[in-house]
C-alpha cells in the first residue's frame, strides 16, 4: 500500500538536544511538507520541498532545519535553537505544487500519522 | 492574501442531527478547497475537495460541501451525525501564488451527544 510513515510516533527530547522525525513517502510524489499543530491552532507550516536537493522555508521556520537527498524522504531536524518545540508534527505530500490552471489533485495533500515531541 | 476562517472551535450535536461545520474563505479568485478530518492522535484524511466541476462535492462517510462564491463559504454538511464523526475537521484553501500552498483553518472539534 503506497502512503506515509512518520516515525516514531511518540519521541521525549531533554531540553539542549537535537531531534530528527523522519518522514518517508512511496507515493512518487514530488512535493512534501512539514507542519506543527498545537491545540486550537490550526496547521502552520514548517518547510516545504518541491524537488529534491531543494526546500523553502514556511512560516514557522525558525528552530528546524530539513533535507531533502531522496525524493522519498524529507527528515525533520528540531534544533535545541526551537524556544517551544513541544507538539505534534505532521509530515505531507503532494503530486506537485502546481501550475497555474493545473489539477486540483497536486494540491491534495496526503498526510502521515505524526510524531508528538515532549520535551522534559 | 489567502485566509481561512472556520467559525466555532467546537460543536456540539446529537446523535442523528444535522451537522454543519462553517467554512469562509478570502481570495481573490476562486480557489481551490478542502475538507480534511482528524481523529485523535493521527494525521489528518481527506474528506473532500473542491474541482470547481460542481458546487454541490460529495465525499466520504456522507459528507458533503456546497461552493457558495457569492458568500465566500464551503461549509460542510452532513445529514445524520453518528458517534463515529466525533473527530476535529479542518478547511484547507490553496494559496494562490507561486508555491500553491494550502493553508489550514483553525480547525472545529464536533462532539457527537448519544
Amino acid at each position: 500500500d503506497g502512503g506515509i510513515t512518520q516515525s516514531p510516533k511518540y519521541l521525549f527530547r531533554k531540553e539542549g538536544q537535537n531531534v530528527t522525525l523522519s518522514c518517508e513517502q512511496n507515493l512518487n510524489h514530488d512535493a512534501m511538507y512539514w507542519y506543527r499543530q498545537d491545540p486550537g491552532q490550526g496547521l502552520r507550516l514548517i518547510y516545504y520541498s518541491q524537488i529534491v536537493n531543494d526546500f523553502q522555508k514556511g512560516d514557522i521556520a525558525e528552530g528546524y532545519s530539513v533535507s531533502r537527498e531522496k525524493k522519498e524522504s524529507f527528515p525533520l531536524t528540531v534544533t535545541s535553537a526551537q524556544k517551544n518545540p513541544t507538539a505534534f508534527y505532521l509530515c505531507a505530500s503532494s503530486i506537485g505544487t502546481i501550475v497555474a490552471g493545473g489539477p486540483v489533485d497536486y494540491n491534495e495533500q496526503f498526510f502521515g500519522p505524526g510524531t508528538r515531541l515532549t520535551v522534559l | 492574501a489567502q485566509s481561512v476562517t472556520q467559525l466555532g472551535s467546537h460543536v456540539s450535536v446529537s446523535e442523528g442531527a444535522l451537522v454543519l461545520l462553517r467554512c469562509n474563505y478570502s481570495s481573490s479568485v476562486p480557489p481551490y478547497l478542502f475538507w480534511y478530518v482528524q481523529y485523535p492522535n493521527q494525521g489528518l484524511q481527506l474528506l473532500l475537495k473542491y474541482t470547481s466541476a460542481a458546487t454541490l462535492v460529495k465525499g466520504i462517510n456522507g459528507f458533503e460541501a456546497e461552493f457558495k462564491k457569492s458568500e465566500t463559504s464551503f461549509h460542510l454538511t452532513k445529514p445524520s451525525a453518528h458517534m463515529s464523526d466525533a473527530a476535529e475537521y479542518f478547511c484547507a484553501v490553496t494559496r494562490m501564488d507561486s508555491s500553491y500552498k494550502l493553508i489550514f483553518g483553525s480547525g472545529t472539534r464536533l462532539l457527537v451527544r448519544p
